[in-house]
């Protein structure tokens, strides 16, 4: 089965950029997403296809990818960031896909 | 606005059958392929199972193959999930999220979950 790869934890203060990774062999042929899922709350998609934000998502979220790593970048993260964050992506076939096994960002 | 509103879960015994609903508005739901991806109580996510848009097409996770079976009603706007031979590990929250269409399997939108406890 295929595995995407995550940091558990990141921690930040307010302003302070987060950086969250996402490492999967296959990331260079698929494209990745990110998940935000705050406590208690269901996910909600923040970046999808490597690099687009959908609409109502704050522009200090991105992101990029790079070879095997995908990264989702908050540039001056926010207390109201706090949340798990979650990759997805599928192996090179298409067939099989996976989460990452998430990042819990604290913000503080 | 896009609307997926999930219900069917409750307390089942190991081995016993449940099935899962997913009530869809806001968007034209025959157009979209559809999932079930779950979530154990503070653990991570795990996709379950997808359906195309005309309920042809059917891909499970190995952890459900042979005892779960997603299915649509496109006139009804819902979505479905039967399981049967309920395992303590099946306990999670059970969400449908919806495929945004693009080059590979994903999801936009989720509804807020059912919660489904396998236990005696």
């Amino acid at each position: 089965s295929y595995e995407l790869t995550q940091a558990p934890s990141v921690s930040v203060s307010p302003g302070q950029t987060a950086r969250i990774t996402c490492s999967g062999d296959a990331l260079p042929k698929k494209y990745a997403y990110w998940y935000q899922q705050k406590s208690g709350q269901a996910p909600v998609l923040v970046i999808y296809e490597d690099t687009k934000r959908p609409s109502g998502i704050p522009e200090r979220f991105s992101g990029s990818t790079s070879g095997t790593m995908a990264t989702l970048t908050i540039s001056g993260a926010q207390v109201e960031d706090e949340a798990d964050y979650y990759c997805w992506s599928t192996d090179s076939g298409g067939n099989h896909g996976a989460f990452g096994g998430g990042t819990t960002l604290t913000v503080l | 606005e896009v609307h997926l509103v999930e219900s069917g879960g409750g307390l089942v015994q190991p081995g016993g059958s449940l099935r899962l609903s997913c009530a869809a508005s806001g968007f034209t739901f025959s157009s979209f392929e559809m999932n079930w991806v779950r979530q154990a109580p503070g653990k991570g996510l795990e996709w379950v199972a997808y359906i195309n848009r005309d309920g042809s097409k059917m891909n499970y996770a190995d952890s459900v193959r042979g005892r779960f079976t997603i299915s649509r009603d496109n006139a009804e706007n819902s979505l479905y999930l039967q399981m049967n031979s309920l395992r303590p590990e099946d306990t999670a929250f059970y969400y449908c999220a919806r495929d945004p269409g693009g080059q590979q399997l994903a999801f936009d939108y989720w509804g807020q979950g059912t919660l489904v406890t396998v236990s005696s």
